[in-house]
């Protein structure tokens, strides 16, 4: 089974900063790497595909990169509807895989 | 879109098997993978299981095989069991449509397993 390990687990940043989260495999998985915004009471959302691919309709501060084993989803000015946690997710082999999540709160 | 929506009982006694729907519309089942993934509480997201409309299934080895999905295409709906039930398995359970990147999401279920 493929580990995802997400860092940090609680990122405590403001409104209008930038958010630089990673994840990382226990083995390369390519770019079968998408990311998930999740909030509290609502289905995840996806946000990133392929590692680097946005989403129709997700707003372009959000940006995914990495291949193999480092990743990283970047959002690069925190609006107030951002604050939730994200999970990475790995879909090169089965069983898929996500990481632990980080938290994104409000400073 | 694809919406999917889950239904099923919110409590379920130990060792007893649970089964829940995910009823699909905006969509067939045709062509395409449908996903479950649950969620214990405080905990992060554990992957289930899929099956492809055709039938084909693969699941998560941590259920040492108490878990099973199937097809209902008549209904536009696909279901998971999962046997033996235990605290563990207390969780808000989840469907999606995709193998891989999991693009629509039901809302979730809260299923707990309690005597």
């Amino acid at each position: 089974e493929i580990v995802l390990t997400q860092s940090p687990g609680t990122l405590s940043l403001s409104p209008g900063e930038r958010a630089t989260l990673s994840c990382r495999a226990s083995q390369s998985v390519d770019n079968s790497v998408a990311w998930y915004q999740h909030k509290p009471g609502q289905a995840p959302r996806l946000l990133i595909s392929g590692a680097s691919s946005r989403i129709t309709d997700i707003p372009d501060r959000f940006s995914g990169s990495g291949s193999g084993t480092d990743f990283t989803l970047t959002i690069s000015r925190l609006e107030p509807e951002d604050f939730a946690v994200y999970y990475c997710q790995q879909y090169r082999n089965t069983p898929r895989t996500f990481g632990q999540g980080t938290k994104v709160e409000i400073k | 879109q694809v919406q999917l929506q889950e239904s099923g009982p919110g409590l379920v006694k130990p060792s007893e098997t649970l089964s829940l729907t995910c009823a699909v519309s905006g969509g067939s089942l045709s062509g395409n993978h449908w996903t479950w993934i649950r969620q214990p509480p405080g905990k992060g997201l554990e992957w289930v299981g899929y099956i492809y409309y055709t039938g084909t299934a693969d699941y998560n080895p941590s259920l040492n095989g108490r878990v099973s999905i199937s097809l209902d295409m008549s209904r536009n709906e696909f279901s998971l069991h999962v046997t033996s039930m235990a605290a563990a398995d207390t969780a808000v359970y989840y469907c999606a449509i995709g193998s891989g990147r999991l693009q629509f999401w039901g809302q979730g279920i809260l299923v707990t397993v309690s005597s």
